[in-house]
């Protein structure tokens, strides 16, 4: 069965650089969840898309943007990278809920950034 | 504000004994759904089990089974006859759609079983 598929897997920048992370969520999932994990750390929450509107927002810096596309793909935009900001950021996706609750988010494998 | 806690930082065992991760939560909301995920070293996050609120009804899936007990907001998770490809962390996450369906994760269990 198709996953998330997050790109690239891996990346290293500089302080004060750019990132740009990207999600391909599942097929006919219409919603995208991004978190921050850093390292020991649980996943916190930082903002999610329902069919391409942005439905949600949590501890997302400033320095960060998202979007979800027409294909439902989303980007994380991250500008002025801090060392801070080293972390495996994951993508999650998920279909609209049923009449009996919400379902399960499935998560990309997660892009680890490494700020130096 | 929604809360998990996860009192247990890490559990250590050996292969085939069972484990038990205890998960408390704190929400406001009458419906509200419960998960258990699993990361192994990898760091994958890999959906175990999920729970709603308003089915209390525990069930064993395989070597894993699960107590929802609303009257002491805990959702424990047993891993039985445990094997070295158990060893992980684990979260419990909690969401609601009134909180706008974002999981809410706890600290994590750590589980080390050796062989």
């Amino acid at each position: 069965a198709a996953g998330v598929i997050q790109s690239p897997r891996h990346l290293i920048k500089e302080k004060r650089e750019t990132a740009t992370l990207k999600c391909y969520p599942i097929p006919r999932h219409d919603t995208v969840y991004w978190y921050q994990q850093g390292p020991g750390q649980d996943p916190q929450f930082l903002i999610s898309f329902y069919e391409k509107m942005q439905s949600d927002k949590g501890s997302i810096p400033d320095r960060f943007s998202a979007q979800q596309f027409s294909d439902y793909h989303s980007e994380l935009n991250m500008s002025s990278l801090e060392l801070g900001d080293s972390a495996l950021y994951f993508c999650a996706s998920s279909p609209t809920g049923t009449a009996w609750g919400l379902l399960e988010q499935y998560f990309g494998p997660g892009t680890r950034l490494t700020v130096t | 504000a929604q809360k998990v806690t996860q009192a247990q930082t890490e559990i250590s065992v050996v292969e085939k004994e069972d484990v038990t991760l205890d998960c408390v939560y704190e929400t406001r909301d009458t419906t509200y759904y419960l998960f258990w995920y699993k990361q192994p070293p990898s760091g994958e996050l890999v959906f175990l089990i999920r729970r709603n609120s308003f089915d209390e009804q525990n069930e064993i899936s395989g070597r894993y089974s699960w107590n929802f007990q609303k009257s002491t907001s805990s959702f424990n998770f047993t891993i039985t006859a445990s094997q070295v490809v158990d060893s992980a962390v684990y979260f419990c996450a909690l969401s609601s759609e009134a909180a706008g369906n974002k999981l809410t994760f706890g600290g994590g269990t750590r589980v080390l079983v050796k062989p």
